[in-house]
């Protein structure tokens, strides 16, 4: 079946730091590969995605790169800041058909002054 | 633009009774899915509807289903609660084309409390 794996949380960083949150999926066929951040009281926002392998997602400085030879899609920022405190969610498309994405458990980051 | 609405925001009910929630799509999206967040289990797909059809189908009991009208409104339902179906529901609309360039947008969710 097809499934994500994300590190545990919570993730405590200090400001200007380097953030790495790492992914790591399951899947039959040729999955797309997306990153979802939901900050508080609000809902979830696409963060980046990738559709294919060797592809790179970037977007508010946020990073992340389908590796199909480690099934990989770790988000990276080179440096965070009090803003990007959220809970961040690695998911898969299994196909092009419909909207059935999974879910990793998600991630929560805060970052601190 | 008008985002993803849902209603109600909070739900509070009590086991046995029934719930039904309502998804107001992004206008000109004609794809709606349901997922349920909860602590344990994380955010789980429920099903999508597209053109007033249901497309995919998570694993879940009967209990829960849908449907999706001609405006693409959608509604969820879920019969005789139990104390494990209190989540998050989540909403998400997109314009539903065979393409994974249509993003998905979510609405904020119903705090459904089955007591």
């Amino acid at each position: 079946g097809n499934s994500v794996t994300q590190m545990e949380g919570p993730v405590t960083l200090s400001e200007e730091a380097f953030l790495t949150i790492n992914c790591t999926y399951t899947a039959t066929g040729y999955p797309s590969l997306f990153w979802y951040v939901q900050y508080p009281g609000e809902g979830l926002q696409l963060l980046l995605k990738a559709t294919k392998a060797d592809d790179k997602g970037s977007n508010k400085g946020f990073e992340a790169t389908y590796r199909k030879e480690t099934t990989s899609f770790h988000l990276e920022k080179g440096s965070v800041q009090v803003s990007d405190s959220a809970v961040y969610f690695c998911a898969l498309s299994p196909d092009n058909y419909g909207q059935n994405f999974v879910f990793g458990p998600g991630t929560r980051l805060s970052v601190l002054p | 633009k008008a985002g993803v609405t849902q209603t109600p925001r909070y739900l509070i009910k009590t086991r046995g009774q029934q719930v039904t929630l309502s998804c107001s799509p992004i206008s000109g999206h004609r794809s709606v899915s349901w997922y349920q967040q909860t602590p344990g289990q994380g955010l789980q797909f429920l099903f999508e509807y597209f053109s007033e059809t249901q497309r995919n189908k998570g694993n879940f009991p009967g209990r829960f289903s849908g449907r999706q009208f001609s405006n693409s409104r959608s509604e969820m339902n879920v019969s005789t609660l139990e104390l494990g179906d209190s989540a998050l529901y989540l909403c998400a609309s997109s314009l539903g084309g065979l393409s994974l360039l249509n993003e998905q947008f979510f609405g904020p969710g119903t705090r459904l409390t089955v007591l």
